[in-house]
């Protein structure tokens, strides 16, 4: 089962690109990585998923090196309603029970 | 908007009382969860469902009871619970239980207070 370490908090202002990185040293070879948002008092929503190098979309981009071993989920030009918690997870395979394990998360706080 | 909704929003409960939380999705989705998240801890899971069978059991007290009657539905039963359950729980729909890849989409939660 993969654990993820990712930083408890993070500041950042208005306009800046922020770059969360998320370590999963024990990632299994067909689990894929995904973040979450979480706004305070509603449920967890989904921002990107990957499996290696690089994927982006309209919210964020995700960078995974070759190894897998982490990931960073860079969020471009960050406003004020960018401030929540993000999750980063790998998914259990093994058991086919579609389990994810949720982390403390990673506060990030934008500053005017 | 998820296409997943929980009511109620907020419930307050004696510990004596008996209540059901209820959990819809309109994604057509197969695989339905429960999740409890207590005040700065993270989301733990209690509950999966694939399509309507009980598939995992995340070692939650008996006091919590779930029912899945069909796909798109998802109950959890409360009984003589404790202050400590208080918490938010949150329902989350997947078009699968899949093999760590699927994404998986949250209701806004039920805030339940425990006196």
């Amino acid at each position: 089962l993969a654990k993820t370490t990712q930083p408890i908090s993070m500041d950042s202002y208005e306009g800046q690109e922020v770059n969360i990185t998320c370590s999963h040293n024990n990632i299994a070879t067909n689990d894929y990585i995904t973040w979450y948002q979480q706004f305070p008092s509603q449920g967890p929503r989904f921002i990107i998923q990957g499996y290696k190098t690089k994927v982006t979309n309209e919210v964020a981009s995700l960078f995974i090196p070759a190894d897998r071993k982490s990931s960073t989920l860079s969020l471009p030009r960050v406003s004020l309603s960018d401030t929540a918690v993000y999750y980063c997870l790998v998914g259990e395979c093994s058991s086919n029970t579609g389990k994810l394990i949720f982390g403390q998360g990673t506060t990030l706080q934008v500053k005017p | 908007e998820t296409g997943v909704t929980q009511t109620p929003r907020h419930l307050v409960m004696g510990m004596t009382n008996k209540k059901s939380l209820k959990c819809e999705q309109h994604l057509g989705h197969n695989a339905m969860y429960w999740y409890k998240q207590s005040a700065k801890k993270p989301l733990e899971l209690m509950f999966v469902y694939s399509l309507e069978e009980r598939v995992e059991n995340n070692s939650v007290p008996s006091r919590f009871s779930p029912e899945c009657p069909n796909s798109s539905h998802l109950f959890l039963h409360l009984h003589t619970l404790q202050p400590e359950d208080s918490a938010l729980y949150l329902c989350a729909s997947s078009p699968s239980v899949g093999t760590g890849g699927e994404t998986q989409y949250f209701g806004p939660g039920t805030r339940l207070l425990v006196l």
